[in-house]
């Protein structure tokens, strides 16, 4: 099993550009979640998923969109890049709950808006 | 507000020592409390976790311990060694039936072993 999946994993924008980072995980797991990551500020939660076609807010959700087509892909899409955007992103994915629950992390993507 | 506050925030000890890192929290319906470690270039990684039923939780050489009364946690590493260095991250989440349980994440803790 590969895991999670992330492409690019770097990346430099002008600002306004648009892109999206993909993600996919072989796991068959239905909890999906997209953080950002800043020096000194943790991670935080953007977009997450509990399955196909259903997505929700997280924390920090502006200037984000996703998508949730397939069990396998979760895709954060930016649509006017913005310097404020400038982070490293991770995807991850869930599996079980509870005492059992366990998120898997894909390697990341750093991008820069420039 | 944040909801998970994570100290300190790097930490130097000598191969053999002991890093103890801690974590408080305000919100008291939280009822999952993992440690991530991430090393440079790499997403985190599940460490350990506890639930508030116990007062610890022992896996090889981590440990995490569990204050409920004074809402707080900590991780110690035994004979810390240099593969140990890395950025570590506590968390906290309520799981709520019916609903996607959502991790807050601490601002991280960058371990260095020496040798």
């Amino acid at each position: 099993n590969a895991g999670v999946t992330q492409t690019p994993k770097f990346r430099i924008l002008k600002i306004g550009q648009s892109m999206t980072l993909q993600c996919t995980q072989d796991m068959n797991h239905n909890y999906m979640y997209w953080y950002r990551q800043d020096p000194g500020m943790g991670l935080k939660l953007i977009y997450y998923s509990v399955g196909a076609g259903i997505t929700d807010k997280g924390e920090v959700p502006n200037g984000y969109n996703v998508s949730r087509s397939t069990t396998e892909d979760f895709p954060l899409r930016l649509e006017l890049a913005a310097p404020s955007q400038t982070s490293v992103y991770f995807c991850a994915s869930r599996r079980g709950q509870g005492r059992n629950e366990k998120l898997f992390f894909g390697s990341g993507t750093q991008l820069s808006v420039l | 507000q944040q909801q998970v506050k994570q100290s300190p925030q790097s930490l130097i000890v000598q191969k053999g020592g002991i890093p103890i890192i801690n974590c408080a929290y305000e919100n008291t319906a939280f009822d999952y409390f993992p440690w991530y470690q991430q090393f440079p270039g790499k997403g985190p990684a599940l460490l350990i976790a506890i639930r508030p039923d116990v007062s610890e939780k022992k896996e090889g050489r981590f440990t995490i311990s569990f204050n409920k009364s004074a809402k707080q946690f900590s991780l110690h590493i035994m004979d810390s060694q240099p593969g140990d260095s890395a950025t570590y991250f506590c968390a906290v989440s309520r799981e709520v039936t019916g609903t996607a349980s959502k991790l807050t994440f601490g601002t991280g803790t960058r371990l260095q072993v020496t040798l």
